[in-house]
C-alpha cells in the first residue's frame, strides 16, 4: 500500500515564525503536491513538484515554498506564519502516468 | 477562481436514503473526473473516477453520472449507511497523465441510523 506520511498531525506555532512542514512517500512517486483545505474552499494546491528540485506554482503560492531535495520527501515552507495560513494542510503524491493520487493524513496548523 | 463548483455543501439522509452530490466544472479541456472520500482524522482517498466517453460508472453502491454537454457530474451512494457518513469531494484534471487535479468545495455527508 502507497503510505504518505506527514511530520505532524498538529501544529501551533507564533506570527513571523518559520514553519517547516514534511511529507514523505515510499511508492517512489514522481509527482508530489502541498494543499491547503478549509471549510468550503475545499482542497486548494499551493505547490507542486513532478520530480526532485522542479516545482510549480499551484493556485495559492503567495506565503508559501517549497523543496524537493530527494525523490521521496517534499516539504512546504511558511516563511513567516500569519493568522491567515491557519488551516488543515494535506500532501499528497501521484505516480507519472497515473491518476489517483494518494494523501497523508494532513497537519491541522495553528498560528497564533 | 473556481472551476469546479460542488453542492449541496452539507446533506443529511437517513439511512437507505440516496444522497446525490452535485459538480458542474468550466473547462472542457478536463478529461478525468474523480471523487475523493474523507473521513475525520485521515486524508481524501479515491472513491471511484469516470472518463467523458461513459456516462455512467457504478462500483458497488457508488455510480457517478456524467452529462458532457451539460458539464455536470453527480455522484449517487444507493442504500447509504451510516459509515458513509463523510466529506465528499469532486475533481476534474486534464490530460492522460492526469496532471494536477482541481477539486469542488466538498460536501459533508451525514446519514442517520
Amino acid at each position: 500500500d502507497v503510505k504518505v506520511t506527514q511530520s505532524s498531525r498538529y501544529l501551533v506555532k507564533r506570527t513571523g515564525e518559520k514553519v517547516f512542514l514534511e511529507c514523505v512517500q515510499d511508492m517512489d512517486h514522481e509527482n508530489m503536491f502541498w494543499y491547503r483545505q478549509d471549510p468550503g474552499l475545499g482542497l486548494r494546491l499551493i505547490y507542486f513538484s513532478y520530480d526532485v528540485k522542479m516545482k510549480e506554482k499551484g493556485d495559492i503560492p503567495e506565503g508559501y515554498s517549497v523543496s524537493r531535495e530527494k525523490k521521496e520527501r517534499f516539504s512546504l515552507i511558511l516563511e513567516s506564519a500569519s493568522t491567515n495560513q491557519t488551516s488543515m494542510y494535506l500532501c499528497a503524491s501521484r505516480g507519472t502516468g497515473l491518476n489517483e493520487q494518494f494523501f497523508g493524513p494532513g497537519t491541522r496548523l495553528t498560528v497564533l | 477562481q473556481q472551476q469546479v463548483k460542488q453542492s449541496p455543501q452539507s446533506l443529511i439522509v437517513q439511512k437507505g436514503g440516496i444522497p446525490i452530490i452535485n459538480c458542474a466544472y468550466e473547462n472542457t479541456a478536463f478529461d478525468y473526473f474523480p471523487w475523493y472520500q474523507q473521513f475525520p482524522g485521515k486524508g481524501p482517498a479515491l472513491l471511484i473516477a469516470i472518463r467523458p466517453d461513459v456516462s455512467e460508472k457504478k462500483e458497488g453502491r457508488f455510480t457517478i453520472s456524467f452529462n458532457k454537454s451539460a458539464k455536470q457530474f453527480s455522484l449517487h451512494i444507493m442504500d447509504s449507511q451510516p459509515g458513509d457518513s463523510a466529506t465528499y469531494f469532486c475533481a476534474a484534471s486534464r490530460g492522460s497523465s492526469g496532471s494536477r487535479l482541481t477539486f469542488g468545495e466538498g460536501t459533508q455527508l451525514t446519514v442517520n441510523p
